[in-house]
């Protein structure tokens, strides 16, 4: 089974410049999650898609990002313009069901880490 | 303000020995508790979780407990290998019905052959 997939691996774009982070959940998991850590702090919690429906977004930091995900399969995060304070990597997550199930464990990708200059 | 506190940035252990992780937290309505192993470059690895109406969960050589009165958990390694070297990640999710987890800022444990 593949796992959680995301790209690119790194991006170094220059302040005022658009990103676009894309996420390959496993195969059939309903319920994807972007998460944040920037600059060795902890990591945070930006949104949850169940299929392709924004279930929670409360963490996502401002209205220059925005996270989609047509047709309930893959997901994109673009961040338009991207500022210095947006560096950091930026993981994504996937379960079946709800994570919280106990033979549903939140699965995560290697992240994306995104540097602005 | 962290809701999930991971004191100790570093710990170092000689292989063989317990390795004993701990975490605190300060929000009341969490209701369910995991441990995360995470490797350079790669994402978090689910290692271990405990409910809130239990106070220990064991898998193997990896135990938390849960102490809810001091809204402390602790995960212990017995006993640690050198693979187990990376960093621990605390996480806590809030029972209100949020599917999102709180994270602490990690722990880096080391294991000395």
């Amino acid at each position: 089974e593949a796992g959680v997939t995301q790209f690119p691996s790194h991006s170094v774009i220059e302040k005022g410049q658009t990103v676009t982070l894309r996420c390959d959940p496993i195969s059939g998991h309903d319920n994807l999650y972007w998460y944040r850590r920037v600059m060795g702090k902890e990591i945070k919690f930006l949104l949850h898609f169940v299929k392709e429906s924004k279930q929670d977004e409360s963490g996502m930091p401002n209205n220059r990002f925005l996270a989609e995900r047509t047709g309930g399969t893959y997901s994109t995060l673009k961040v338009q313009p991207a500022e210095l304070e947006d560096s950091g990597v930026y993981f994504c997550a996937s379960s079946l069901g709800a994570w919280s199930d106990y033979n549903s464990p939140l699965h995560f990708g290697n992240g994306t880490r995104l540097t602005v200059t | 303000d962290q809701q999930v506190k991971q004191n100790s940035p570093s710990l170092s252990v000689q292989e063989g020995r317990i390795s004993i992780l701990n975490c605190d937290y300060t929000n009341s309505m969490f209701d369910y508790f995991l441990w995360y192993k995470k490797y350079p470059a790669e994402g978090p690895t689910f290692l271990i979780s405990i409910s809130s109406i239990k106070d220990k969960n064991e898998d193997g050589r990896f135990t938390v407990f849960l102490n809810k009165s001091a809204k402390h958990l602790s995960l212990h390694i017995v006993p640690s290998q050198p693979g187990d070297s990376a960093v621990y990640f605390c996480a806590a999710r809030d029972g209100g019905g949020s599917e999102k987890l709180v994270f602490g800022k990690g722990t880096k444990l080391t294991v000395n052959p």
